[in-house]
């Protein structure tokens, strides 16, 4: 069973479209981080949120903690080609802080 | 900085032999970490370091071994490649504040083929 459920596994859309994806738990986290790994490269850190109901927003990206720090959203507005990539969530396990937790990701292909 | 830089980028191993994945750092990171990668598994945390001389285990260590005589550098040993170990390697590094809101940097990742 995974800690971290991400939905929808996989999603293509056309240039244009908004889309929002999902990073839920039964746990409660003290933070959560949203990563983008594009083909062929390692994931890299789109956004930290750690209060409760927090927005963030990255150019067209919006995350959303809940206000439970159970879950959270990423809803991306006028998708480009270049937003096309694998999208993961991480949080750190509470029994050791070094470890981070990763969600299976959600594969987006955004075609022109 | 050059950031977390592997090597090699791509590589094919028959079974029973071995290798050394490199993984170094230029951002005097204590933290670094390990994962392989494979499709409907995710990223599985191999081994880690908190820092020179020290490290740890983590979800899938058999198979590999680690060292880590430097905070630049923390290669990652395949003692008998087996084809199970074929996946794609990522080294990770941050800074080990405590936190857990800490980024994470990851390296281009190595490729390996265990025929």
């Amino acid at each position: 069973t995974q800690l971290l459920e991400q939905s929808p596994q996989f999603l293509s859309i056309q240039e244009g479209e908004n889309l929002t994806v999902y990073c839920n738990s039964s746990s409660v986290f003290s933070s959560l981080q949203w990563y983008r790994q594009e083909p062929g490269e390692g994931p890299v850190l789109l956004v930290t949120v750690v209060t409760g109901g927090e927005v963030k927003k990255l150019k067209r990206l919006t995350f959303q903690f809940g206000d439970a720090r159970k879950d959270s959203s990423l809803h991306i507005t006028a998708a480009q080609p270049g937003d096309t990539g694998l999208y993961l969530c991480a949080v750190h396990n509470a029994g050791n802080n070094r470890k981070l937790i990763w969600g299976l990701g959600t594969s987006l292909a955004v075609n022109p | 900085n050059a950031g977390v830089t592997q090597t090699p980028k791509f590589q094919v191993l028959k079974t029973g032999q071995s290798m050394t994945l490199q993984c170094a750092q230029d951002m005097n990171h204590e933290y670094m970490s390990w994962y392989r990668q494979d499709p409907g598994m995710g990223l599985r945390l191999i081994h880690y370091s908190v820092g020179a001389g020290i490290t740890d285990q983590g979800e899938v260590p058999n198979g590999y071994n680690v060292s880590r005589s430097t905070t630049e550098d923390f290669p990652l040993r395949l003692l008998s490649a087996a084809p199970s170990q074929t996946s794609v390697y990522f080294c990770a590094s941050s800074y080990a504040r405590h936190k857990g809101s800490d980024t994470q940097y990851f390296g281009p990742g190595t490729r390996l083929t265990v025929l």
